[in-house]
């Protein structure tokens, strides 16, 4: 099946730093990526649609300036956490939809990046 | 709006016997459904997909989940639960107006006994 992939897998970083997670798709491309975050024992919360040449769309409560998303070819997408507090740490996961040819689509998820802020 | 609930935030089971994991819908829309599980420290891998074709749909690993619109319910089921089976299952809605937005449920973290 299709490879979606992140890097780094878990990162600790002091208050105040800013931290950037890639997520890649490994063998197909993507003109859309999605970023998620669950925080422990929760499920998985959209936080914006990363596009491909253009700005990323945010849900509602999600601050654009502090979750930067740059989607710079059609294998990459960055999410980079600004000026990082601790209420930011949590599970930050990247999904790519996959077309098989026709209308439908299969989201490939990322193994997540864990994001520990001190 | 899309929404969906899992009713169950924890399910433990025997091995060898039936696993149920129970999901309601809201969607304006025909939905597509998925179940996705997580094991502890990896990626969400897909299980299985309903896109309006069958509406019993065959997954991975001996999982199958059937589509029921009168019930707006798209169950989990397996036939005999193995130790393997133990994580945490999602179930989800895709938003056909908005491509690939994905819209989970609150999770159900299956246990199980030898």
């Amino acid at each position: 099946g299709a490879v979606v992939s992140q890097h780094p897998s878990w990162v600790i970083c002091k208050s105040g730093t800013s931290v950037k997670i890639e997520c890649r798709s490994l063998d197909f491309q993507a003109t859309t990526m999605f970023w998620y975050r669950q925080f422990p024992k929760q499920s998985l919360m959209l936080m914006a649609t990363s596009n491909e040449g253009s700005k990323a769309t945010y849900e509602q409560g999600v601050e654009k300036d502090k979750f930067l998303i740059n989607h710079a070819s059609l294998t990459l997408s960055t999410l980079t956490v600004t000026s990082a507090h601790p209420e930011d740490s949590s599970f930050y996961i990247c999904s790519a939809p996959k077309t098989s040819g026709g209308p439908e689509e299969t989201q490939y998820f990322g193994p997540g990046t864990r994001l520990l802020v001190l | 709006a899309q929404s969906v609930t899992q009713l169950d935030s924890h399910v433990s089971v025997s091995e060898g016997t039936p696993v149920l994991l129970r999901c309601n819908y809201s969607s304006s829309y025909s939905p597509s459904l998925f179940w996705y599980v997580q094991h502890p420290n990896k990626g969400l891998q897909l299980l299985l997909k309903y896109t309006s074709a069958a509406t019993l749909v065959k997954g991975i690993n001996g999982f199958e989940a059937e589509f029921k619109k009168s019930e707006t319910s798209f169950h989990l089921t397996k036939p005999s639960a193995h130790m393997s089976d133990a994580a945490e299952y999602f179930c989800v809605v895709s938003d056909p107006a908005s491509y690939g937005k994905l819209t989970f449920g609150q999770g159900t973290i299956l246990t199980v006994h030898p």
